[in-house]
């Protein structure tokens, strides 16, 4: 079965700073890959996605992210963090026809003036 | 402005109510998805659409239903609410399964 895992739950960073959010995913096949951000008492924005190609993906925000198939893991990077990207961040990971997405829990972003 | 559009935003039932929750499309998107929020666990699909007039079942569709009879709404169930569905509910389409979704803003439902 397809699953994601986000191993941080909350992350601190100081403003400027570079950024780093982990996703790992379990799934057989190649799936495809989202990244998704939510403001408070908002609902969710897609940053950026994979789903074949280059392994190094940009988005929206100045967002990145790299797909690495022999480590299952879709990081999200950000070289330099700005206060409004305090948010919450989902990962996903999608298969076969039907566009169902498995979430992973999230991980709430702080950033430190 | 052209994307998802949820009502109601909020509210609040007596267990034992039923209601149904809206969700409406206006960018001819095929696929049609209902999930909810709860805190530390992400968000868990309840059921789905892959098109006009078909549903399925998602990881959590226990208590509840859906219908798709138009291609741009899709209508969520509670046929006698429970405590255990207070929860954030969020609708979201997309045109293809690699495309990416699009959001509602979500309804926040109290069950009391």
């Amino acid at each position: 079965a397809q699953s994601v895992t986000q191993p941080d739950i909350h992350i601190t960073v100081s403003e400027g700073a570079s950024l780093e959010l982990r996703c790992n995913y379990s799934y057989g096949a190649t799936p495809y890959l989202f990244w998704y951000v939510q403001s408070p008492g908002q609902g969710l924005q897609l940053l950026l996605k994979y789903f074949s190609g280059d392994t190094l993906v940009q988005g929206i925000k100045g967002f990145e992210a790299e797909f690495k198939r022999s480590q299952s893991s879709f990081n999200l990077r950000k070289p330099s963090v700005h206060w409004s990207d305090a948010a919450e961040y989902f990962c996903a990971v999608g298969a076969g026809n039907t566009g169902k997405l498995i979430f992973g829990q999230g991980t709430t972003l702080q950033v430190k003036p | 402005n052209a994307g998802v559009t949820q009502t109601p935003k909020f509210r609040v039932l007596k267990t034992g109510q039923s209601m149904t929750l809206l969700c409406a499309q206006d960018m001819n998107h095929e696929y049609m998805y209902w999930y909810r929020q709860d805190p530390g666990m992400g968000l868990r699909l309840i059921h789905y659409s892959v098109g006009e007039g078909t549903t399925a079942k998602g990881e959590v569709p226990d208590g509840y239903n859906v219908s798709r009879l138009k291609k741009q709404n899709f209508l969520l169930g509670l046929e006698s609410a429970a405590p255990s569905q207070t929860s954030v509910y969020f609708c979201a389409s997309t045109r293809t399964e690699t495309y990416g979704y699009t959001f509602g803003s979500g309804t926040r439902l109290t069950v009391v």
